[in-house]
């Protein structure tokens, strides 16, 4: 159980292109779903918090206009990379935490395989 | 602002030693994660810490939580190859909102 899928895993774009990941909790309900980014030998660092059915909060120094998240049913977030340039390049993970009531799912995070964008 | 800081970032062993990977943190706090990652792959959730004292084991790793001295600590019991990986411990900066910050993690290399 707890299983969090990505798609795509990997994508390649030219730059001024937009970019969309989904991000699926495929067998239990999330309110909430985080995304990160990690580049390259270095730690992952939260960009924001999607909370179904409400807006997306974004960490501090995150343009929300060329990041936009939508998290619009408990099972699914998606991100969208606008006008991709090649420092967006980088691995983007997706997490989700599973609403009140799924004890098992409601201790921790569950990670995704994430997304591997590289803009040329 | 929260601070996560591991140490050591990196970690070369040979197999059969023991070794412990800490990790400190600026704030209250009283949930902490560590996660494994292999190159290229997302994250491994290994183990979750609710509360001071709490102590988790599984196979050759065991993780502790000190709350009062903001202090984790993931012990390596006769390591294995099998174990060569970055870890990451993660912090809730919100107490039960699962945001993290995570540590800048620790490569860990086991050698025959």
């Amino acid at each position: 159980g707890a299983v969090v899928s990505q798609h795509p895993s990997w994508v390649i774009c030219k730059s001024g292109t937009s970019v969309k990941i989904e991000c699926r909790s495929l067998d239990f309900q999330a309110t909430t779903m985080f995304w990160y980014r990690q580049f390259p030998k270095q730690s992952l660092m939260l960009m924001a918090t999607s909370n179904e059915g409400s807006k997306a909060t974004y960490e501090q120094g995150v343009e929300k206009d060329k990041f936009l998240i939508n998290h619009a049913s408990l099972t699914l977030s998606t991100l969208t990379v606008t006008s991709a340039h090649p420092e967006d390049s980088s691995f983007y993970i997706c997490s989700a935490r599973g609403t009140t009531g799924q004890a098992k799912v409601t201790d921790t995070q569950y990670f995704g395989p994430g997304t591997r964008l590289t803009v040329l | 602002e929260l601070k996560v800081e591991q140490n050591p970032l990196f970690l070369s062993m040979q197999e059969g030693k023991n070794y412990t990977i800490y990790c400190n943190y600026s704030t209250t706090s009283d949930r902490l994660y560590w996660y494994r990652q292999d190159p290229g792959k997302s994250l491994e959730s290994l183990f979750v810490l609710l509360s001071n004292g709490a102590v988790k084991q599984e196979g050759r790793l065991m993780a502790s939580l000190d709350t009062k001295a903001r202090l984790s600590t993931l012990h390596i019991t006769a390591a294995v190859h099998d174990l060569s990986a970055t870890y990451f411990c993660a912090v809730d900066v919100q107490g039960g909102s699962e945001k993290l910050v995570f540590g800048k993690g620790t490569k860990l290399t086991v050698n025959p």
